[in-house]
């Protein structure tokens, strides 16, 4: 399976600023996804990392809110714009190797906005 | 929307067997179920999936039912360090789809 490095692994930010959250994976991975854990809940998918092509969005999230990008098969960003204090969530990377293959994910981003 | 039902909690005696029950009635033909588990503070890790037949891996054994609407994760031989929240998760969108969370179940293995 692919191993998964985020950074970073924590942050704290003051409401109205960005923060871009970057996921490496050491393989070519054909899928990529970005994960929203608020404090003591499931995880809520936010958008499907498309390489070449814009990402694909959950309802209720929007490229405004949080731009991706995919420059090739290994890597990923995600931006937090304009952050308020209801941002503060564990941001987590997934990524699939192929159709065969099972999801694995990183360990998180863990950010506080105050 | 997940497609699966769990119960919110579990407690599990250290060395005893856990067996983690799963609905997702509304599960298509083509649709593969999901475990994953998250330790505190860490990402989910994999555990094993199926679509049909019962499963079995180093980790834990997976069985479902014949009509598919429910399935039981097996942890044989429980550790304190199984205590951590299981995920039961249905994949949508087909191969190519994602993971759709639910809310798990907050297992504790006691001493």
């Amino acid at each position: 399976s692919a191993v998964i490095s985020q950074k970073p692994s924590r942050d704290i930010c003051q409401r109205g600023t960005s923060l871009t959250i970057q996921c490496q994976v050491d393989s070519q991975v054909t899928m990529m996804f970005w994960y929203r854990q608020q404090p003591g809940q499931s995880l809520t998918l936010i958008a499907t990392a498309n390489q070449g092509s814009e990402a694909t969005y959950e309802s209720g999230f929007v490229i405004d809110k949080f731009p991706i990008s995919r420059p090739n098969l290994t890597f990923s960003t995600l931006t937090v714009s304009n952050m308020s204090p209801e941002d503060s969530s564990i941001y987590l990377c997934s990524a699939r190797l192929g159709l065969y293959y099972g999801y694995t994910f990183g360990s998180g981003t863990r950010l506080t906005v105050v | 929307d997940a497609k699966t039902t769990q119960p919110p909690s579990m407690d599990c005696a250290e060395g005893r067997a856990a067996n983690l029950p799963c609905n997702h009635s509304t599960i298509s033909g083509n649709e593969y179920v999901y475990w994953y588990r998250q330790i505190h503070s860490q990402g989910p890790q994999y555990i094993i999936h199926g679509l049909k037949n019962n499963e079995t891996n180093e980790m834990a054994s997976l069985i479902i039912t014949e009509d598919r609407k429910s399935s039981t994760l097996i942890l044989p031989h429980a550790t304190l360090r199984d205590t951590a929240v299981y995920y039961c998760i249905v994949r949508v969108g087909g191969s190519q789809g994602n993971l759709i969370f639910g809310k798990g179940t907050k297992l504790s293995v006691k001493p």
